[in-house]
């Protein structure tokens, strides 16, 4: 299948600082970019949906100025926690798609741990 | 996006067939099944996806009702490396339903030796 790269693949901050995660799609043009955040022993939730030059879609509940979505290009996407607290602490996922083709599957990163001390 | 239920664990014997079940008796005519897996402190990784025919890939078989309410995915000869939970999700495909994919909470698969 296609790969989907997440870097960095774990970070660790101080509380008050910001961190950015990149998700690129390696050998496929993604036009959609899913972000995703699980806590231990839950389900991946979304959060939010980008389209390759267009703002985000911010699913209910999340805060689109704490967690920034660019999507520049179609191969790169990235989501930025602002003033991370300890309570961001989890495992974000990237997803991503090329919606020109209706019957793809969507590719998934590996992840990245964030722990906010 | 209809809603799937899955039971919450099953265990499997290495080698022996894993069959786990999905029930989306919502499912609409447009929407496709599809199964994605899970391996611990990983990114959800793609097995197969179906709208009313069986379907067989290297990895899995899917199994779909005639009524189209339910499902199984079958692993064939299962090893310990298919620990992981199994992810039953059903939505549309058409580009201009955004195709995003909204993860119940899966069945946690344990393939014992």
């Amino acid at each position: 299948g296609a790969v989907v790269s997440q870097h960095p693949s774990w970070v660790i901050c101080k509380s008050g600082t910001s961190v950015k995660i990149e998700c690129r799609s390696l050998d496929f043009q993604a036009t959609t970019m899913f972000w995703y955040r699980q806590f231990p022993k839950q389900s991946l939730m979304l959060m939010a949906t980008s389209n390759e030059g267009s703002k985000a879609t911010y699913e209910q509940g999340v805060e689109k100025d704490k967690f920034l979505i660019n999507h520049a290009s179609l191969t790169l996407s990235t989501l930025t926690v602002t003033s991370a607290h300890p309570e961001d602490s989890s495992f974000y996922i990237c997803s991503a798609r090329d919606l020109r083709n209706s019957y793809t599957e969507a590719f998934f990163g590996q992840g990245t741990r964030l722990t906010v001390v | 996006d209809a809603k799937t239920t899955q039971p919450t664990s099953m265990d499997c014997a290495e080698g022996r067939a894993a069959n786990l079940p999905c029930n989306h008796s919502t499912i609409s005519g447009n929407e496709y099944v599809y199964w994605y897996r899970q391996i611990h402190s990983q990114g959800p990784q793609y097995i197969i996806h179906g709208l009313k025919n069986n379907e067989t890939n290297e990895m899995a078989s899917l199994i779909i009702t005639e009524d189209r309410k339910s499902s199984t995915l079958i692993l064939p000869h299962a090893t310990l490396r298919d620990t992981a939970v199994y992810y039953c999700i059903v939505r549309v495909a058409e580009r201009n339903q955004g195709g995003k994919l909204i993860f119940g909470q899966g069945t946690e698969l344990s393939v014992k030796p």
